[in-house]
């Protein structure tokens, strides 16, 4: 079965502490994201990964950087955690044909920034 | 812009058949994704319809009129276990997905 793991479920950190949020895949993907979900808003996309050391900036990466520097894992950091990050982070990875089998999504980390 | 419109909730009753209907407008098109999301749980892939017309899986269908810039979820037969939210996703001229807030679904006994 297609995996996405997220390393945290529930995470509470401070304003201003540096935030590492992993995922892992082990369908050989070569697509990974980072979407933010918000009550009443759609996902929206932080960052973007096609290959291994490539990224693309999303809609919203103020704030956030990733790395990849293996084909199964991306990496979120949240440079200094600010409570508007309050959010649940979800990882999704999805191969080259991905309009044919859509994202597969990992289980998704809330966090909250105090 | 970019923009995705779908009701933001829904009430339909065990056993019924209930439609949900979105309606996009983006930059090109590359198709169009349903969702499933349980709360707390992460999305799920339901469908993907790039042509025009029906495409029917089991219980759930989903439609697509590119020249309306619509679609619809169709779930039939409804169980108590389809109660989530169902987000409806387009697919834009770069192949970037862009998506609705999603339609919350209770089902009643």
């Amino acid at each position: 079965d297609v995996k996405v793991t997220q390393s945290s479920r529930y995470l509470v950190k401070r304003t201003g502490e540096k935030v590492f949020l992993e995922c892992v895949q082990d369908m050989d993907h070569e697509n990974m994201f980072w979407y933010r979900q918000d009550p009443g808003l759609g996902l929206r996309l932080i960052y973007f990964s096609y290959d291994v050391k490539m990224k693309e900036k999303g809609d919203i990466p103020e704030g956030y950087s990733v790395s990849r520097e293996k084909k199964e894992r991306f990496s979120l950091i949240l440079e200094s955690a600010s409570t508007n990050q309050t959010s649940m982070y979800l990882c999704a990875s999805s191969p080259s044909d991905r309009e044919v089998y859509g994202y597969t999504f990992g289980s998704g980390t809330r966090l909250t920034v105090v | 812009g970019q923009n995705i419109d779908q009701p933001t909730e829904m009430t339909a009753t065990e056993g019924a058949i209930v439609q949900i209907n979105c309606t996009y407008q983006t930059s090109g098109f590359n198709g169009l994704f349903w969702y499933q999301q349980h709360a707390g749980e992460a999305p799920t892939f339901l469908s993907y319809n790039v042509l025009d017309g029906l495409e029917e899986k089991g219980r759930f269908s989903s439609f697509l009129s590119r020249s309306k810039g619509y679609s619809y979820l169709l779930l039939k037969e409804l169980q108590m276990k389809d109660s989530a939210s169902y987000l409806c996703v387009a697919l834009d001229s770069n192949y970037q997905l862009i998506w609705g807030a999603g339609t919350k679904l209770i089902i009643k006994p």
